[in-house]
């Protein structure tokens, strides 16, 4: 167990509805990252929190936004859901901290992902 | 941005024998390797990873090894068991934060190990 929890374990919502999925990071991490898996396929990179900042977007469009706050816990929110929307989200906590090069990012760890089915 | 390959798709071993996977990344700029497992309905495990400046590294029964210059990593699991039965992805990012990229994990598409008795 990573100590990555994600909530909630499955949900099913209908088209054009919103959604609000959490994540909270294992102790001692500050970043949290968000990707998503379609069945068969590998995570794609949605974005990353650090700071409580966006830090990064991968090639998803605005409905899909976050959150992070003060205790390094993040929210994903996807809002107009469409069918395509079906599939596996997870995030992954990490530990970012300064160095001679900027800030470094070590190993992201995974949650169990919550399982969201767009009907 | 980066790419990253992976082979085979599928890989079915006897139980005991060595499989292997292998990957390929096209981002210079990338200096951290990790492979994760993922079993059926759960999120990706980290198993072993591997840095820019190290070629090899082993933990038990599992063994990764880094080619920078052809920019290619392979996983070796060796006296495989049935619980090693899995989807096994590599993936490749740069540890340092870019400017609005944030640091990304970009996998492959994933092997399927079937370890048979």
């Amino acid at each position: 167990e990573t100590g990555v929890t994600q909530s909630p374990t499955h949900l099913i919502k209908t088209r054009g509805q919103q959604v609000t999925l959490r994540c909270s990071s294992q102790s001692g991490h500050n970043t949290v990252s968000w990707y998503q898996q379609a069945l068969g396929q590998g995570p794609q990179f949605i974005f990353q929190y650090y700071r409580e900042e966006e830090n990064g977007r991968g090639n998803f469009p605005p409905r899909f936004s976050g959150l992070q706050f003060p205790n390094y816990s993040s929210e994903l929110n996807v809002n107009a859901l469409e069918l395509d929307d079906s599939a596996l989200y997870l995030c992954a906590s990490s530990s970012t901290s300064g160095g001679p090069k900027g800030p470094r990012t070590d190993t992201q760890y995974f949650g169990p992902g919550t399982r969201l089915t767009v009907l | 941005g980066e790419n990253v390959e992976q082979h085979p798709s599928t890989l079915s071993v006897q139980e005991g024998d060595s499989a292997v996977i292998k990957c390929t990344y096209s981002d210079s700029a990338s200096n951290y390797f990790p492979w994760y497992k993922q079993e059926l309905g759960k999120g990706p495990q980290l198993i072993i990873d591997i840095r820019s400046n190290v070629g090899e590294k082993k933990d038990q029964r599992i063994a990764v090894t880094l080619n920078k210059t052809a920019k290619h990593f392979s996983l070796h699991i060796t006296e495989t068991q049935p619980e090693d039965s899995a989807v096994y992805f590599c993936a490749a990012t740069s540890t340092y934060i870019l400017t609005g990229g944030g640091n990304k994990l970009t996998f492959g598409t994933g092997t399927q190990l079937k370890v048979e008795l």
